[in-house]
């Protein structure tokens, strides 16, 4: 069966700070890649996603992403935090022999202190 | 346009009650997603349709899970006998069709289930 793993449960950082968050999933075929986003009392939303190409993608917000194949993983990057990051982040993954399901991370919660 | 809406957005029941979620997917989706969110944990896959599918129901937890999903639109996300552990947020996802947009889940705002 699928997992993802998250291995930060709350990252606390300043402001100005680099961030990295990491995710590692467990599925040896082609896999599709997200993260999603949960700012304080809104909904779930798409920060960025994996399907193909150039393993280094580019989302919303500065964030970006690296997939290691090798490595199983999918670390969500941003070079210089906001106040305005603080939020949960998703990390979820699709193995494209298992159509449209998904199995997300259990989620890492990021503090940001201004 | 308007998001995936859900109703009621907080329940509290009693042990032992039925009670059913809604959803209002995006218009023109055609996947529907249900998901629980305990606290502290991911989200936990339940049931997912695809257009006219027979639905994935293999993330239901228990017999007491059933969902149903009229005319290609809204889903009801029903819970009978509820149990204390079913305390969560239930969240609700759509799709559009075709192509790698298929793959891109717009979330609901939830229903926080309280079973007392």
């Amino acid at each position: 069966a699928q997992s993802v793993s998250q291995h930060n449960h709350h990252v606390i950082l300043s402001e100005a700070a680099s961030l990295e968050l990491g995710c590692n999933y467990s599925y040896g075929g082609t896999v599709n890649l997200f993260w999603y986003v949960q700012y304080p009392g809104q909904h779930l939303q798409l920060l960025l996603k994996y399907f193909s190409g150039d393993p280094l993608v580019k989302g919303i917000k500065g964030f970006e992403a690296e997939f290691i194949k090798s490595k199983f993983s999918f670390n969500l990057r941003k070079p210089s935090v906001q106040w305005s990051d603080t939020a949960e982040y998703f990390c979820a993954v699709n193995a494209q022999n298992y159509g449209q399901n998904f199995v997300f991370g259990p989620g890492t919660r990021l503090s940001v202190l201004p | 346009g308007a998001g995936v809406s859900q109703s009621p957005s907080n329940k509290v029941t009693e042990k032992g009650k039925d009670v059913e979620l809604r959803c209002d997917p995006i218009s023109g989706h055609t996947a529907l997603y249900w998901y629980r969110q305990s606290l502290g944990q991911g989200l936990e896959f339940l049931i997912y349709f695809q257009g006219n599918s027979a639905p994935d129901k293999s993330g239901l937890p228990s017999d007491r899970f059933s969902a149903e999903r009229t005319g290609g639109s809204v889903s009801t996300l029903t819970i009978q006998r509820t149990q204390q552990e079913d305390s969560a947020v239930y969240l609700c996802a759509s799709s559009p069709p075709g192509g790698a947009s298929r793959y891109e889940q717009y979330f609901g705002p939830g229903t926080r289930l309280t079973v007392t």
